[in-house]
């Protein structure tokens, strides 16, 4: 089955230091893969999507078919990092998105 | 450009009671998807609506249902609500149905059942 997951609750980190967030997946054809955000009381967007292979706000993520992978990494967090991170993957079939649970980034000052 | 709304923010109903939840998609969008989130989780599918018609729809009972108007808009109907309905629901338009259109999502109507 279709799923994603990701290990980590909570990430907390102090400003300056890298940041890695996990994300597994599990997925039958060829995955597309989607980091999604969510700050303090604002909705959840798109932080960066697989197929553009783009870096937004520092974040870049590389997928990994051997590991199953879609990490989110940034070398030096920001206070302004601190926030919801979701990674979700692309299912074809009615177009939808499958989500982890969420990993919470903390970077302390 | 005026982005995706919901309505109502928060809504209370007992058990067995019915739900109507509103999206208004942003301009331009003819595509609307339905999440739930339980608390500590990640959003789940509900179901999709492209142009009027359902697309796409997530493993959920029946109970619960949706509509699009001409106007793209969209609502999310739950019959019989049970206490695990209670959630945040959040809708997402696109301008397309393919995984290069981008999914923005509305703030999301809590729901609470007693």
């Amino acid at each position: 089955a279709q799923r994603v997951t990701q290990p980590e609750k909570l990430l907390s980190v102090f400003k300056g230091a890298p940041v890695e967030l996990k994300c597994n997946y599990s997925y039958s054809g060829s995955p597309e893969l989607f980091w999604y955000v969510q700050y303090s009381r604002q909705r959840l967007q798109l932080l960066l999507r697989h197929i553009s292979r783009e870096s937004i706000k520092g974040f870049t993520a590389d997928l990994n078919k051997g590991e199953t992978s879609f990490h989110l990494k940034k070398p030096f967090a920001q206070e302004e990092d601190s926030a919801m991170y979701y990674c979700a993957l692309w299912e074809n079939q009615g177009g939808k998105l499958i989500f982890g649970q969420g990993t919470e980034l903390s970077v302390k000052p | 450009e005026t982005g995706v709304t919901q309505s109502p923010t928060h809504l209370i109903k007992t058990r067995g009671q019915q739900v109507t939840l509103r999206c208004s998609s942003q301009s331009g969008h003819n595509t609307v998807s339905w999440y739930q989130q339980a608390l500590g989780q990640g959003p789940q599918f509900i179901f999709q609506y492209y142009r009027e018609e359902e697309n796409g729809r997530g493993n959920f009972p029946p109970r619960f249902s949706g509509l699009q108007f001409p106007n793209y808009s969209s609502e999310l109907n739950v019959n019989a609500l049970e206490l695990d309905d209670s959630a945040l629901y959040l809708c997402a338009s696109s301008a397309g149905t393919g995984v290069q259109q981008t999914q923005y999502f509305g703030p999301g109507t809590r729901l609470l059942v007693l």
